[in-house]
């Protein structure tokens, strides 16, 4: 089945710093999504892509649906405390069910004030 | 607008004891409904997923079951629990297909002891 390799697993940074962390896959995906998980709750869809070389912002949020449809990024700029938590990334891969999405297995975000 | 609400929101429970999680969505008709569950903190492992009344798929063989007795209403039972059933169980719904994305209800901490 399809597997999205999502990096880095766990990032600690100061606040005010620019992060960035990425999902690739051998195979092709017609939908990337963007989700963060608050500590205690469930995900929340951030950012939607759907079609290659997309690049879309939420706030200071921006996410990228890669030209080879393999990949996508996720960019947080000027980091805050709120922005704790663990980013998913996810997404409907070409051939595979329109039910199911795939996610990657997060990526950990912490944030020192 | 939609609304997903799940509950309880913590749960402990007996080894050997039976369990029932209930989820339900307001709002919307035939929407595509998902339980995950979370260890750890960490990835989404897709349990059961149902695209209608009484039809429901297993992704994963182990102590579990799904029910879908109403259309907006999804059931996550057990009769009898391990100690390895524990963790975060999160359901979800999308509408059309898993390309919008999934919406998240707020979880359930089981713990089983």
């Amino acid at each position: 089945g399809q597997q999205l390799n999502q990096s880095p697993q766990s990032m600690f940074i100061q606040e005010g710093e620019d992060v960035s962390m990425n999902c690739t896959s051998s195979s092709i995906f017609n939908t990337w999504l963007w989700y963060k998980q608050d500590p205690g709750e469930g995900p929340v869809l951030l950012i939607a892509l759907y079609k290659a070389g997309e690049l879309t912002s939420n706030g200071r949020l921006t996410a990228q649906f890669g030209i080879t449809r393999k990949d996508s990024f996720l960019n947080i700029s000027a980091s805050i405390p709120s922005d704790v938590g663990i980013y998913f990334c996810a997404g409907v891969a070409v051939g595979g069910s329109n039910y199911k999405l795939t996610f990657g297995k997060g990526t950990l975000l912490t944030v020192n004030p | 607008s939609q609304t997903i609400h799940q509950w309880p929101a913590t749960l402990v429970q007996p080894v050997g004891s039976p369990l029932s999680l209930e989820c339900t969505v307001e709002g919307t008709s035939n929407p595509n409904l998902y339980w995950y569950r979370q260890a750890a903190g960490r990835g989404l492992q897709l349990l059961f997923y149902s695209v209608g009344i009484g039809q429901i798929s297993s992704e994963v063989p182990q102590n579990l079951s799904a029910s879908r007795p109403q259309d907006r209403q999804f059931i996550l039972s057990s009769k009898k629990l391990l100690l390895s059933d524990s963790g975060f169980y999160l359901c979800a719904w999308s509408f059309m297909g898993a390309s919008y994305g999934y919406t998240f209800g707020s979880g359930t901490r089981l713990t089983v002891v």
